[in-house]
């Protein structure tokens, strides 16, 4: 139990396109969604929360307007990486938690996204 | 100084040997206790899930907080080289939205 999903696993874009990213929680439905970025050899930044059905709350230096989150239900959030830069390429890892027992969050398996 | 201090390694053990993991944290606060292991170029994945203080053991594993030090550990017994890996504590407040604060993670290898 407890899997999450995220889509795609690897992605390659041009400087100045924009990139979608799904994470899915697959057997469990998750009030709150997290997406973080984690560069290498350093630990989880949390970019924003997400609660179904509002606006997603963003970590100070975060730009909202540059990495659209959509918590669409209880299964699926999406975070747009809009106007990509190569600044931008990093690991990004969502995850979901069921809520109730103390913010327990189960986690993506990550997509590396590279933009050239 | 950060919220949560993990030592970031490497650190090297033969297989078989017991390892032991830590982290300090400085906000009283904090409730929810968690060990995750991450394998290269993967998610995160959850070990262990503590609250308050005291001990858990799930296997060859054994979480143990101490939240008069701010202190908490990870004990992994009989290691193996599949459990070469980043092992990041992470930890949250009551009440709070779920944010996690995240040490920096300890790499480990275990060499057969």
């Amino acid at each position: 139990g407890a899997v999450v999903s995220q889509h795609p696993s690897r992605v390659i874009c041009k400087s100045g396109t924009s990139v979608k990213i799904e994470c899915r929680s697959l057997d469990f439905q998750a009030t709150t969604m997290f997406w973080y970025r984690q560069f290498p050899k350093q630990s989880l930044m949390l970019m924003a929360t997400s609660n179904e059905g509002s606006k997603a709350t963003y970590e100070q230096g975060v730009e909202k307007d540059k990495f659209l989150i959509n918590h669409a239900s209880l299964t699926l959030s999406t975070l747009t990486v809009t106007s990509a830069h190569p600044e931008d390429s990093s690991f990004y890892i969502c995850s979901a938690s069921p809520g109730g027992r103390g913010n327990e969050q189960f986690f993506g398996p990550g997509t590396r996204l590279t933009v050239l | 100084q950060k919220e949560v201090e993990q030592d970031p390694g490497p650190l090297s053990v033969p297989e078989g040997a017991i390892v032991s993991l830590n982290c300090t944290y400085s906000n009283s606060a904090f409730q929810y206790f968690m060990w995750y292991r991450q394998y290269s170029r993967k998610g995160p994945e959850l070990l262990m899930y503590t609250y308050s203080s005291g001990n858990k053991e799930d296997g060859r594993f054994t979480a143990q907080v101490d939240k008069s030090s701010k202190y908490i550990s990870l004990f992994i017994r009989d290691s193996q080289p599949s459990d070469s890996a980043t092992y990041l504590c992470a930890m949250s407040v009551s009440g709070n939205t779920g944010k996690l604060i995240f040490g920096q993670g300890t790499t480990l290898q275990v060499k057969p």
